[in-house]
């Protein structure tokens, strides 16, 4: 059962423009979220986080928006660059538990 | 900070043989995660330690596998025997305190079992 789920396996974006990358949840106690990038042949990458007190969060050029009614998080990059081209992982966990749950990732291509 | 340290970084071996695994946590953190990278599934937790001590291994798929943390700096993940359907890449995890904090990966070993 998928508690974290990542529905477009993969994103194609011109370069300078806003790249949108969109998570899914269905666990309510879930009240930390992340973003991890992966490169090929490296391990996953912290991004950014939320805690589930914010519903945005913004580093530099990324932003993270939490919807916790729709269970919903999203990943904002703006503007794109091609070295933005990896696949990102999104990631929840609640207070205590001994996972954090991934989503099967998104593929962002961004275009030069 | 060096970050989390895994060898070897690729492994080919033979299907029946063992293999092990290592890795180095950060420095100060006290969990340690061994996770598991496939096409079909995804990220998946095999096993988690927290100061030394397993504290979730429900994710370990089978009696084949087993996990060690004899001190804070140095864990293993053995495979014995192997299997083709082993063939993955193998991610070590670290965090300062809590499975449900940040986490910290290594590089991954690759392994490919023939």
């Amino acid at each position: 059962d998928q508690q974290v789920k990542q529905n477009s396996p993969s994103l194609s974006v011109q370069e300078g423009r806003i790249s949108i990358l969109n998570c899914d949840y269905t666990n309510s106690m879930f009240d930390y979220f992340l973003w991890y990038k992966k490169y090929p042949a490296e391990g996953p990458t912290f991004l950014i986080s939320i805690s589930s007190i914010k519903d945005k969060n913004e580093d530099g050029r990324f932003t993270v928006f939490l919807n916790k009614s729709a269970k919903h998080l999203s990943l904002h990059i703006v503007p794109s660059q091609p070295g933005d081209s990896a696949v990102y992982f999104c990631a929840a966990s609640a207070t205590g538990a001994n996972n954090l749950f991934f989503g099967t990732g998104t593929r962002l291509t961004v275009i030069p | 900070d060096a970050g989390v340290i895994q060898s070897p970084r690729h492994e080919v071996t033979e299907m029946g043989q063992e293999v092990t695994l290592r890795c180095k946590p950060i420095s100060g953190h006290n969990s340690l995660f061994w996770y598991r990278q496939t096409m079909m599934r995804g990220l998946e937790l095999l096993i988690y330690f927290n100061n030394n001590v397993p504290i979730d291994d429900s994710g370990m798929p089978e009696d084949r596998f087993s996990a060690k943390m004899p001190n804070a700096s140095f864990s293993t993940l053995k495979i014995q025997p192997s299997g083709p359907r082993d063939s993955a890449v193998y991610f070590c995890a670290s965090s300062i305190r809590a499975a449900s904090e940040t986490q910290y990966f290594g590089p991954g070993t690759r392994l490919l079992v023939l």
